[in-house]
């Protein structure tokens, strides 16, 4: 099993443009998770999803959108990307609202 | 509000110097605390799911304890390969009910020096 996987795994972006991130996972989870994490500001979840077609606000949703068209997928869109929202992005999914497992990242600069 | 504060942000340690991580957190009825490691570079990676006071948990040299306060991450005889940055989680039970979400403390950076 490759677990969550995300893509890109880096990205420079310059301001206004628009691009979208994928999480997949092989787990069969049912629930799925968009963080960003930035220095000294620790995890704050963005956006998530309890199941295929469902999708709920975060923490820290402004400026995201997202879609869970797949169980196994979950996008996260920039519609018009900004420099506040240079950070890195983890992905995450669980069985019910249990134990929460981590993709790798993407890494995304916007300038 | 839901609140995790850890404590040191960063821990120096020699090889084989036994020591302990502090996560103090206030949340509306706690339903499990989570212990991730994150590498740099690389996605948190899970430990430990403690769910109430006096719980205690293993791993290697790693052991979490519960109170109801704070939990701490206790590191037996560290090696380098234990260096890390540490992070701390809370769920609550009306988050738990809601989708599951975490609140994530800001991490204990933890270097082991040979």
């Amino acid at each position: 099993n490759a677990g969550v996987t995300q893509t890109p795994k880096f990205r420079v972006l310059k301001t206004g443009q628009s691009m979208t991130l994928l999480c997949a996972q092989d787990m069969n989870h049912e629930y799925m998770y968009w963080y960003r994490q930035d220095p000294g500001m620790g995890l704050r979840l963005i956006h998530y999803s309890v199941g295929e077609g469902t999708t709920a606000k975060g923490e820290v949703p402004d400026g995201y959108n997202v879609s869970r068209l797949k169980k196994q997928n979950f996008l996260l869109g920039l519609e018009s990307a900004a420099p506040s929202q240079t950070s890195v992005y983890f992905c995450a999914s669980s069985y019910g609202t249990d134990t929460q497992y981590f993709g790798p990242g993407t890494r995304l600069t916007v300038l | 509000e839901d609140q995790v504060t850890q404590s040191p942000e960063a821990l120096r340690l020699q090889e084989g110097e036994s020591s302990s991580l502090n996560c103090s957190y206030t949340v509306s009825g706690l339903r499990g605390l989570f212990w991730y490691r994150q590498d740099p570079g690389k996605g948190p990676e899970f430990l430990f799911t403690l769910y109430s006071a006096g719980e205690e948990k293993e791993k290697e040299r790693l052991k979490a304890t519960l109170t109801k306060k704070e939990s701490f991450l206790h590191i037996t005889a560290p090696k380098p390969e234990d260096s890390a940055t540490y992070l701390c989680a809370v769920q609550s039970i009306p988050h738990y009910n809601q989708g599951g979400k975490l609140i994530f403390g800001q991490g204990t950076e933890l270097s082991v020096k040979p």
